[in-house]
């Protein structure tokens, strides 16, 4: 069964626009942690957020911010005054802890174009 | 801090030749490495999971005979792709974490592309 779920192959955004990109997870263990990551045209995996299932708040990291919903079990990431350098492959990912064996699983991916 | 790197960046090697891709923890002791594996245009699949001086734990489907993986140390794992057809051409990254198994945090290096001629 598909644990992450990211239904948008692909998303444009005018530049200086904000912009979201959906992300569910299936999990039945209570801890686990989610992340995002940026895969530009060179391959490097670039680090974003990450929101650990106990956080109260939503985590932020600049013009990244994770909007949280537990219960509906979605993780969309928002990233805030869109530049064109933002023009990438994002991906979701999701480490369960104990039944998960602490593997970190990734969505299918959403594609970003910045517009000019 | 927290630099992982891999080498190659990228390697061509013909059909039926084994080619080993390095994976380096530069500025910490990883204790936990993780290999996966990208085709163009998917995501990330995980190929295994290694502790350091112990055997490698290989996801279902992938074949442990053919991706020979070692952590011999706590700054280095190898993947060595055995008799490399042009099936297995393709992108492959290591990330490593350096509080072991337990915890959500890890490295990713920069990946190795393979094309098997």
């Amino acid at each position: 069964a598909q644990k992450i779920t990211q239904t948008q192959p692909g998303m444009f955004v005018q530049e200086k626009e904000a912009v979201t990109l959906d992300c569910t997870y299936d999990t039945s263990d209570p801890s686990y942690g989610l992340f995002w990551y940026k895969q530009p045209s060179s391959g490097e995996m670039i680090f974003l957020i990450y929101q650990g299932s106990y956080d109260q708040q939503n985590a932020t990291e600049g013009r990244y911010s994770l909007n949280f919903q537990k219960a509906r079990k979605s993780a969309n990431l928002v990233i805030s005054a869109s530049q064109l350098g933002d023009s990438a492959m994002y991906f979701c990912a999701m480490r369960e802890g104990g039944t998960g064996g602490f593997k970190t699983i990734f969505g299918a991916g959403t594609r970003l174009f910045v517009k000019a | 801090g927290a630099v992982v790197s891999q080498h190659p960046s990228w390697v061509i090697c013909k059909s039926g030749t084994s080619v080993k891709i390095e994976c380096r923890s530069l500025d910490f002791q990883a204790t936990t490495m993780f290999w996966y594996r990208q085709f163009p245009k998917q995501s990330l699949m995980l190929m295994a999971t290694s502790n350091e001086g112990s055997k490698a734990t290989y996801e279902q489907g992938v074949e442990k005979d053919k991706f020979l993986i070692n952590h011999a140390s706590l700054t280095l794992s190898t993947l060595t792709v055995t008799s490399a057809h042009p099936e297995d051409s393709s992108f492959y990254i290591c990330s490593a974490s350096q509080t072991g198994p337990y915890s959500y945090e890890q490295y990713f290096g920069p990946g190795t592309r393979l094309t098997v001629t």
